[in-house]
């Protein structure tokens, strides 16, 4: 069964770091996998869709990569703000199964 | 606006009772899904569909169900037989494409009074 999980649980950096997130999965037989971000009490923002074949994506201050073979994604986050506080999530697509599988998150708290 | 709306936001439930919560789609995607958020955890999955009039269990779908009559709708029912229904429940809608990802609605919170 997969499993996915998400190191460090939560994490307190000072505004204007760079910081990355790591979510790590024991089946590497998956579609793709998404990075997501929750507000507390909101639903989820999809931030970044990194495809099986691909080893990373970029969207502004984010980059997500993944290496499929060792069952590894991360998330950097450059130039931290305030407003990135939030948790963030990741999930994956794996084959066989339609549904995402999910890990606990990261909740990120960003001091200014 | 393209999107997933979930109604009521909040939602309150009495021991015995049943509650249906909504979700609707503008996406035109042919999968919806529901998920279960509790404090601290991940999602878990509670039910999802494909297509209209057809839909599957989840891991955590005892206590729970659904129907999908049109494609753009997709409500869960909280019956009585979920014993710990307080949680955030969160719908989403992907196309039926294995590389496409999810969108997700802004969750419902239910509570049990």
């Amino acid at each position: 069964k997969q499993e996915v999980t998400q190191i460090p649980a939560a994490l307190s950096v000072p505004e204007g770091e760079n910081l990355v997130l790591n979510c790590s999965f024991t089946d590497s037989a998956i579609y793709n996998l998404q990075w997501f971000r929750q507000d507390p009490g909101k639903g989820l923002t999809s931030l970044l869709l990194i495809q099986s074949s691909q080893r990373e994506q970029t969207s502004g201050r984010l980059n997500a990569s993944l290496d499929k073979s060792s069952g590894r994604s991360t998330l950097y986050i450059a130039a931290s703000q305030p407003g990135d506080s939030a948790t963030y999530l990741c999930a994956v697509r794996e084959t066989g199964r339609r549904a995402l599988t999910f890990g606990s998150g990261t909740r990120l708290q960003v001091q200014p | 606006d393209g999107g997933i709306t979930q109604s009521p936001k909040y939602l309150f439930r009495k021991e015995g009772q049943n509650v249906t919560l909504s979700c609707e789609q503008n996406l035109n995607h042919d999968a919806m899904y529901w998920y279960r958020q509790d404090p601290g955890q991940g999602l878990r999955l509670i039910y999802y569909s494909q297509i209209v009039n057809d839909f599957q269990k989840g891991d955590i779908a005892e206590g729970y169900s659904v129907s999908r009559e049109k494609k753009e709708s997709f409500p869960l029912t909280v019956t009585s037989a979920q014993k710990n229904p307080t949680a955030f429940y969160l719908c989403a809608a992907s196309p039926d494409r294995v590389d496409y990802g999810y969108t997700f609605g802004s969750g419902t919170r239910l509570t049990v009074v």
